[in-house]
């Protein structure tokens, strides 16, 4: 069973904290990729990564970076976290790589929920 | 830049009804196009994908179609129930190299028992 699994379901942090939001995947996925989501604005692409030490920004990076040292580990990381980051973040993954590599299936985490203080 | 709508934003049934849910997208170029599942405060649960050169997709009660040329797709969801409540959203993959999905906002559906 495919599974994608992300550290967190509820976290709580306060303004100017650093924070971490882990995404494990056991499927060998090439491409990881973090999103958030925001009633009315829908999923937002952040951040997403096709390799091993590889990233490339998505449609709202500002405030966020991302760490990929290990093929099955994607992590998100809130450098000083604000108000405005209070949201639901969802990780997922596909395999393949390379030009039309997009004709598989995205799985996703059971999202995190992040409420900052 | 490609985008999706889902209309409508939300829809409400009798249980029993047979449904559609509509998908558009602006840009044919895609790879290929994918509808999940939401349920309130959890992740996302894939329902079907459809490559970009497959017509329809069939699994249980739902059944998926795809028209590329006029950007469009449908959910079709036979003989509701209430566990089918959820919100449902599509996805389109595209771009030259481009690993990115882009999702609809979705259409929150509720079946009355």
């Amino acid at each position: 069973d495919v599974k994608v699994t992300q550290s967190s379901r509820y976290l709580v942090k306060r303004t100017g904290e650093k924070v971490f939001l882990e995404c494990v995947q056991d499927m060998d996925h090439e491409n990881m990729f973090w999103y958030r989501q925001d009633p009315g604005l829908g999923l937002r692409l952040i951040y997403f990564s096709y390799d091993v030490k590889m990233k490339e920004k998505g449609d709202i990076p500002e405030g966020y970076s991302v760490s990929r040292e290990k093929k099955e580990r994607f992590s998100l990381i809130l450098e000083s976290a604000s108000t405005n980051q209070t949201s639901m973040y969802l990780c997922a993954s596909t395999s393949g790589g390379g030009w039309g590599s997009m004709n598989t299936e995205a799985f996703f985490g059971q999202g995190t929920r992040l409420t900052v203080v | 830049k490609q985008e999706v709508t889902q209309i409508p934003a939300a829809l409400s049934v009798p249980e029993g009804e047979n449904l559609v849910l509509n998908c558009s997208f602006t840009d044919s170029a895609i790879y290929n196009l994918q509808w999940f599942r939401q349920d309130p405060g959890k992740g996302l649960t894939s329902l079907l994908l459809i490559q970009s050169s497959q017509r329809e997709q069939t699994s249980g009660r739902l059944n998926a179609s795809l028209d590329k040329s006029s950007g469009r797709s449908t959910l079709y969801i036979a003989a509701s129930q209430p566990g089918d409540s959820a919100t449902y959203l599509c996805a389109v993959s595209h771009g030259a190299g481009s690993y990115q999905l882009t999702f609809g906002k979705g259409t929150k559906l509720s079946v009355i028992p």
